[in-house]
């Protein structure tokens, strides 16, 4: 069974810049969360959808990042304009559905914003 | 806000078994608790949860508390590739409540 799909792994880009990351979950996985971790923390949850509705996004920073799962498939994060403190990792992951407690992460997408 | 505390760092002799404690003193009815760990650079990745009952799968086993407000998370048989950061969570598992991380316990198995 495939895991979770992120790109790209790696992306350096200066401040005020735009970026975009991808991932596709598991195949028939309903539940799709974003999630920060800077390093030395924890992750974050970011947004969290349920097919291509929004459950959660109560910690996304509305102001200068966007997230959509329009075909309630894959996924896309974007940060535009980057500041400096956006520099982390994000992580997708996916579970079969709501109330399952077994999330299933990718390798997630480490930003370095300069 | 993470409703668990955890020691910030623990280490483990190769071999020995790895008792990773966490503290939820204010856990509800409905919740569950969960443990994930975190290997350098990858995603986070599920152990076990459990309710009330003692749990064991081939990873690990899961003990809690009679009163449910601490847990202890096993290792029997700690390797290497467990150095990891391991993470303690309670969540409503019948909600789609997120799961607050925290910060973990950092656990080094020593050679």
């Amino acid at each position: 069974e495939a895991g979770v799909a992120q790109s790209p792994r790696y992306k350096i880009i200066e401040k005020r810049q735009s970026v975009a990351f991808w991932c596709n979950p598991i195949s028939g996985h309903a539940t799709l969360y974003w999630y920060q971790q800077i390093l030395g923390q924890g992750p974050k949850l970011l947004i969290q959808f349920q097919n291509n509705g929004v459950v959660d996004d109560s910690q996304l920073p509305k102001d200068r990042f966007s997230a959509e799962r329009l075909k309630g498939v894959d996924s896309t994060l974007k940060i535009q304009p980057a500041k400096l403190e956006d520099s982390a990792v994000y992580l997708c992951a996916s579970s079969f559905s709501l109330s399952t407690g077994e999330l299933f992460f990718g390798e997630g997408s480490r930003l370095t914003v300069l | 806000d993470a409703k668990t505390t955890q020691p910030p760092s623990m280490d483990c002799a190769e071999g020995r078994a790895a008792n990773l404690p966490c503290n939820h003193s204010t856990i509800s009815g409905n919740e569950y608790v969960y443990w994930y760990r975190q290997i350098h650079s990858q995603g986070p990745q599920y152990i076990i949860h459990g309710l009330k009952n003692n749990e064991t799968n081939e990873m690990a086993s899961l003990i809690i508390t009679e009163d449910r407000k601490s847990s202890t998370l096993i290792l029997p048989h700690a390797t290497l590739r467990d150095t990891a950061v391991y993470y303690c969570i309670v969540r409503a598992s019948n909600t789609g409540n997120q799961f607050y991380f925290g910060t973990g316990t950092s656990l080094t198995v020593i050679p």
